[in-house]
């Protein structure tokens, strides 16, 4: 299994609600990743996750919440959105994950749409 | 000044053209050059990754580093209206820890 999978394809919330969207991988990648995309823009990082460990955090507000389960999966909850928080979320693994940079391989991203 | 800058486009060329694509940089620390392919509305899909300075082919791609001039590129012969999609450069430190630095993105159409 060489790609990353990520659930929902599509996800459309209102402010209030509880989502998670889901990101898997079977290469043995030991770094995760989850990246914001909005249209005509490179994608953004969110949240590392290194040896099912957080280790980058730039600084993204509480109501997005990342879990790591284990070394193939990653979590992303939503509590609480803005409209501004609609995007293509990105989830990408990489094979070491204690030294930069080998090469992140991204699943389809998630579009979320928040009213 | 951006990390990474890249001309947005739009670029459209007839198919079998050959294309080039282009990022400058400014730290002279990145090691690691990647080239990232975009279709509407899907994640980007790595096409071309090199370390450090130099050409690398890989069929129709043939991506170029030069850290001299903190220039690089990605060039798509005989171009197909497949080729059509963004073209995102990213780059990266050796010691940062997975941070990966993107370019805009280049938007290119192969027309048949």
């Amino acid at each position: 299994d060489t790609e990353v999978t990520q659930t929902p394809k599509h996800l459309v919330m209102g402010m209030t609600n509880k989502k998670s969207l889901k990101c898997e991988q079977h290469m043995g990648h030991r770094a995760m990743y989850w990246y914001k995309q909005k249209a005509k823009k490179p994608p953004e990082l969110m949240f590392v996750y290194s040896y099912e460990k957080l280790s980058i955090n730039e600084s993204v507000p509480s109501r997005f919440s990342p879990e790591c389960p284990n070394s193939s999966l990653l979590n992303l909850h939503l509590h609480a959105l803005q409209p501004e928080d609609s995007a293509l979320y990105l989830c990408a693994s990489s094979p070491q994950g204690d030294r930069l940079s080998n090469e992140q391989f991204f699943g389809p991203g998630t579009r979320l749409t928040v009213l | 000044q951006k990390e990474v800058e890249q001309d947005p486009g739009p670029l459209s060329v007839p198919e079998g053209a050959i294309v080039s694509l282009n990022c400058t940089y400014s730290n002279s620390a990145f090691q690691y050059f990647m080239w990232y392919r975009q279709y509407s509305r899907k994640g980007p899909e790595l096409l071309m990754y090199t370390y450090s300075s130099g050409n690398k082919e890989d069929g129709r791609f043939t991506a170029q580093v030069d850290k001299s001039s903190k220039y690089i590129s990605l060039f798509i012969r005989d171009s197909q209206p497949s080729d059509s999609a963004t073209y995102l450069c990213a780059m990266s430190l050796l010691t940062t820890g997975n941070q990966f630095y993107f370019g805009t993105g280049t938007s290119l159409t192969v027309i048949p």
